[in-house]
């Protein structure tokens, strides 16, 4: 199946400092990615959508000057966020869209994820 | 994305078949049912989906109701490796996870 490569897997940070994170997909060109984060013991909370060569779409609540989303090319989205906070430890993942055919069915393929401890 | 409706959680024993339901009353005729999972501190993985026919693949099989507002994902043999969160979503236009079932597969 396609991959998604997601890197950092871990990091740990001062308060204050900016981190990114990168999703690339591999082996497809995914003109859609997602970004989520994610609690312990909770599900994934979508926090924006990243579409290739346009601004990124936030959910509401999600400020977009603290988590930048770049999504320059067809393979790489990028997830910046900027002065982080004990309060932005958490679970990211990202996700890209790989459409199936002309039907318009689609999978997600996920990164395995960014660990992420502000300090 | 079309709400759905998924069991707490749900116990299976290694080597059985491990059913899990998920309600989607909401869906719309050309909405396509994505089923995933998700093991401990890993980032999802797919599973398979369908639109109205049933669907197999080597890891699972989807039963869609004919009305299409319900399906099953069956594991026909379930290992201690399928014990995750197995998320059953409707994506328009964009995918969010609801909390999903958590299976445990016990020896």
């Amino acid at each position: 199946g396609a991959v998604v490569s997601q890197h950092p897997s871990r990091v740990i940070c001062k308060s204050g400092t900016s981190v990114k994170i990168e999703c690339r997909s591999l082996d497809f060109q995914a003109t859609t990615m997602f970004w989520y984060r994610q609690f312990p013991k909770q599900s994934l909370m979508l926090m924006a959508t990243s579409n290739e060569g346009s601004k990124a779409t936030y959910e509401q609540g999600v400020e977009k000057d603290k988590f930048l989303i770049n999504h320059a090319s067809l393979t790489l989205s990028t997830l910046t966020v900027t002065s982080a906070h004990p309060e932005d430890s958490s679970f990211y993942i990202c996700s890209a869209r790989d459409w199936q055919g002309p039907q318009g069915s689609e999978k997600l393929f996920f990164g395995s994820g960014t660990q992420l401890s502000v300090l | 994305d079309a709400k759905t409706t998924q069991p707490t959680s749900m116990d299976c024993a290694e080597g059985r078949a491990a059913n899990l339901p998920c309600n989607h009353s909401t869906i719309s005729g050309n909405e396509y049912v994505y089923w995933y999972r998700q093991i401990h501190s890993q980032g999802p993985q797919y599973i398979i989906h369908g639109l109205k026919n049933n669907e197999t693949n080597e890891m699972a099989s989807l039963i869609i109701t004919e009305d299409r507002k319900s399906s099953t994902l069956i594991l026909p043999h379930a290992t201690l490796r399928d014990t995750a969160v197995y998320y059953c979503i409707v994506p328009r236009g964009k995918s969010t996870f609801g909390d999903g079932t958590t299976l445990t597969v016990k020896p």
